[in-house]
Order: structure tokens, then C-alpha cells, then sequence
């Protein structure tokens, strides 16, 4: 299957900052999305990305979909304790196969 | 309005027990896809049925069947469970039709002894 690499693959961050995370995948996809993962649940959509270029807010949330279509960034402002999880990243060309990174996950120091 | 719901959501199996995942949606979306999470791993998808009356593999189909009974309900059975069939399985939902933000149930965590 296609591999899509995510980075970091941790981070731990102070109450009020600013993150940044990223995934590069090997192969181009129309459709970029981003997840959040709470322990013991379903990951749960943030942002769905269709134009390449495209920059998308949801909240504190800000999503980029690269110029190349390999690349997608997630960015989150002034984090805050609820922030905490496992965020994911997928991309998509059909949407039938959906292909997941391997997730980065967030610490948030009060 | 419930999104996707899935039973059980818990599970123990003996090696070579089957059982049948069941998952169902009330958003009347046209595509349903079945993964697995394994630790460390993002998900993997095992089938997936984009409108009802179809079915195809994923990434990951061996040792897995699927059932989309109707438009609602998507069914993922294993025959014959294996100790490698350990793992935490999601259903999801998209409307389809160039909609592709993906809704998830809360998993079933299938233990495998």
C-alpha cells in the first residue's frame, strides 16, 4: 500500500503555543484530510483538504494541501490542554481507497 | 441522529472462533469501509462497499469477509479468527460522490487468544 510518512511522531508542547506537524506521501492525492484520535475512540475529522494550494481554518486549526499534492501540513494555535491526541493525516484519490499516516502524537504541558 | 454506530465493542475470541462485526449509519452515506488499527500503525483499510450492492477489497482483505446488507449496514465477518487478527476495527461512512470527509464509529477491540 502507499505509505504516507507523518512528523513528528511525538511532541510535547506548553499550554499556548503554536504546533506544527506534517505528512509526505510517495504518491499524489486529490484529497487530503486530517484527523484527531482520542484514547478508546474513533479518530474524528478536522479538516478536508480538495484543491491543491488549498489553505482551510477550522477553529484554531489551519490545513494546507501542498502545491505538489504529495504534502499536507497541519498547523494549531495557541494549544491548549484539550488538544491532546493522536492526529492523523489521509489522503485520498477516488474515495474508496483512503491511506492513513501512522499519526503524530500531541502532549499538551499546562 | 447516532453517525456510525458498531457492536461489540469489545470482543475476546479463541483461535479458529468466527464472529461478525456489525456496523450501521444513519447519514444515508453511499460508501462504508471497514479498517483495522494496530499499535504504532495508522488504520488500515480491510474492505470497503462504495454504494450498496458492492463490495471490494483494501489493503489488507485475507481472512476477512464483508456483507453490506443495505444501504445502512455493513457487516465484517471472520471465519476462522487468528491470533494476528488482534486489533481495534472501525467502521466508517462518506456520502461519496466527490464528498470525502470520512465519519468513524467508536471500534470494536477484538482480542484474539
Amino acid at each position: 500500500g502507499q505509505q504516507l510518512n507523518q512528523s513528528p511522531q511525538s511532541m510535547f508542547i506548553q499550554e499556548g503555543e503554536d504546533v506544527s506537524m506534517n505528512c509526505t506521501s510517495s504518491s499524489i492525492f486529490n484529497t487530503w484530510l486530517w484527523y484527531k484520535q482520542d484514547p478508546g475512540e474513533g479518530p474524528v475529522l478536522l479538516i478536508a483538504l480538495y484543491k491543491a494550494g488549498e489553505l482551510t481554518s477550522n477553529g484554531r486549526l489551519t490545513a494546507q494541501f501542498g502545491i505538489t499534492r504529495k504534502d499536507s501540513f497541519l498547523n494549531i494555535s495557541a494549544s491548549i490542554p484539550s488538544d491532546v491526541g493522536i492526529y492523523f493525516c489521509a489522503g485520498t484519490n477516488t474515495g474508496n481507497q483512503f491511506y492513513f499516516g501512522t499519526g503524530t502524537s500531541l502532549t499538551v504541558i499546562p | 441522529n447516532a453517525g456510525v454506530t458498531q457492536t461489540p465493542k469489545f470482543q475476546v475470541l479463541k483461535t479458529g472462533q468466527s464472529m461478525t462485526l456489525q456496523c450501521a449509519q444513519d447519514m444515508n452515506h453511499n460508501s462504508m469501509y471497514w479498517y483495522r488499527q494496530d499499535p504504532g500503525m495508522g488504520l488500515r483499510l480491510i474492505y470497503y462497499s462504495a454504494s450498496e450492492g458492492t463490495t471490494d477489497k483494501g489493503e489488507v482483505p485475507n481472512g476477512y469477509n464483508v456483507s453490506r446488507l443495505n444501504k445502512r449496514e455493513f457487516s465484517l465477518r471472520l471465519e476462522s479468527a487468528a491470533p494476528s487478527q488482534t486489533s481495534v476495527y472501525f467502521c466508517a461512512s462518506t456520502l461519496g460522490r466527490l464528498s470525502y470527509e470520512q465519519y468513524f464509529g467508536p471500534g470494536t477491540r477484538l482480542t484474539v487468544t
